[in-house]
């Protein structure tokens, strides 16, 4: 399976935007970029998902490498709740079966 | 609506106790998965269920570990002979069918002493 790098911890400020990176240099054409959030004490969250555009909804954006090998999920204002572990995952033809989880991204939220 | 239901949301029990863990898909969600997230760490796939097909079983971690899903809706987990390794948060998910996004419990802890 393909496989995703994201920096351990990130830390943001309160209103402002936060841009989470994710590196998948061995993503093949088929293969779905989903991204996933988990909040203290709950199981994780869908975020969004892409293939090769960006992609938008309301509650984050996904900008996606010309060539596929990176991906950054964007959190316009954060805020608070978003303090959470983003999890960057790739889908063989965005089958979430066997979706495999890796250590994530910890956002901390500064007031 | 009512998302995916978990039971207990914590349990505590003996080594070599057997547990039984319970999972309520959304209605209507074809596709049910089991995962495990021990402390600290990312979640581990265990089972997968799709419609009346086959379980996909290949990520339970012993035979002492055993799921099934009765009438296509709720899914029990088994762990028998419990052992100490076996505490985490397990974990359960449904999704419309498996190309739609996951939609979460908020898990069962289990501790076992």
């Amino acid at each position: 399976d393909a496989k995703t790098t994201q920096p351990n911890s990130m830390e943001s400020n309160e209103e402002e935007p936060v841009h989470l990176p994710c590196n998948h240099s061995t993503i093949s054409g088929t293969d779905y970029i989903h991204w996933y959030r988990q909040l203290p004490s709950q199981g994780p969250e869908y975020v969004i998902h892409g293939l090769t555009s960006n992609v938008n909804n309301r509650m984050a954006s996904l900008a996606i490498a010309e060539d596929r090998k990176s991906s950054t999920l964007i959190l316009h204002r954060a805020t608070l709740r978003d303090a959470a572990v983003y999890y960057c995952i790739l889908t063989s033809g965005g089958s979430n079966y066997k979706l495999t989880f890796g250590k994530g991204t910890l956002l901390t939220v500064n007031p | 609506g009512a998302g995916v239901s978990q039971s207990p949301s914590n349990k505590v029990t003996e080594k070599g106790k057997d547990v039984e863990l319970r999972c309520d898909p959304i209605s209507g969600h074809t596709a049910l998965y089991w995962y495990r997230q021990s402390l600290g760490q990312g979640l581990e796939f265990l089972i997968y269920f799709q419609g009346n097909s086959a379980p996909d079983k290949s990520g339970l971690p012993s035979d002492r570990f055993s799921a099934e899903r009765t009438g296509g809706s709720v899914s029990t987990l088994t762990i028998q002979r419990t052992q100490q390794e076996d505490s985490a948060v397990y974990l359960c998910a449904s999704s419309l069918e498996v190309r739609e996004k996951l939609f979460f419990g908020s898990g069962t802890q289990l501790s076992v002493l």
